[in-house]
């Protein structure tokens, strides 16, 4: 089975452009997450999606930061403008969580660099 | 406020060597649940194990163990006869059983040396 896909793996922008990730959860689940990790900080939930409606959007920085899930297959996390202290890695992570707190299953992660 | 700690920012060990990761958590939650990440080098998280607040029982797969223990607040994670392949960092995470939050510890840097 397919696992959590995110795209592009590598994105090296100037600042100020706009840096879309995409993410494909895993077949069937209903529960999407952004996280960001960087040294500094460690593992940060951005944002998670249920059914595919926002729970929680604390993690969301700023203003300049964007997540949508229109549909059950398809994520997407936005930065614009994009500043050099955004550089990180960003991995989507999808769980079927009906029940009780499965496990979340990650992708490979976008490493996202800012110049 | 949930919270994950793990001391250990670093480990090395030679191979053949057991080695225990600790993590001590913070919850006002009863209702809770605790997981273990791998992160090897080439920077994927594999989930390794997830464990609710209401089963203590000590699970065992292969070289890898775990001891839950409620009155200690830790969820430490042993690999028995550790082996270059298992050098990654591992991360402790819990969610609290009112929503699906992971919070993450800061991680553990392990390095099997030859």
């Amino acid at each position: 089975d397919a696992g959590v896909i995110q795209s592009p793996r590598h994105e090296v922008t100037e600042m100020g452009q706009e840096v879309t990730l995409r993410c494909k959860p895993i077949s069937g689940h209903n529960s999407l997450f952004w996280y960001r990790q960087t040294m500094m900080r460690g593992l940060e939930l951005l944002i998670y999606f249920n059914n595919n409606v926002p729970i929680d959007d604390s993690g969301m920085p700023e203003d300049r930061f964007s997540a949508k899930m229109p549909n059950a297959s398809f994520s997407t996390l936005k930065i614009q403008p994009s500043e050099p202290r955004d550089s990180a890695v960003y991995f989507c992570a999808s769980s079927f969580d009906r029940v009780s707190n499965q496990p979340q299953h990650f992708g490979d992660g976008t490493r996202l660099s800012i110049l | 406020a949930q919270k994950v700690t793990q001391a250990q920012t670093e480990i090395s060990v030679v191979e053949k060597e057991d080695v225990t990761l600790d993590c001590v958590y913070e919850t006002r939650d009863t209702t809770y649940y605790l997981f273990w990440y791998k992160q090897p080098p080439s920077g994927e998280l594999v989930f390794l194990i997830r464990r609710n607040s209401f089963d203590e029982q000590n699970e065992i797969s292969g070289r890898y163990s775990w001891n839950f223990q409620k009155s200690t607040s830790s969820f430490n994670f042993t690999i028995t006869a550790s082996q270059v392949v298992d050098s990654a960092v591992y991360f402790c995470a819990l969610s609290e059983g009112s929503g699906s939050r992971l919070t993450f510890g800061e991680g553990t840097q392990l390095t099997v040396n030859p």
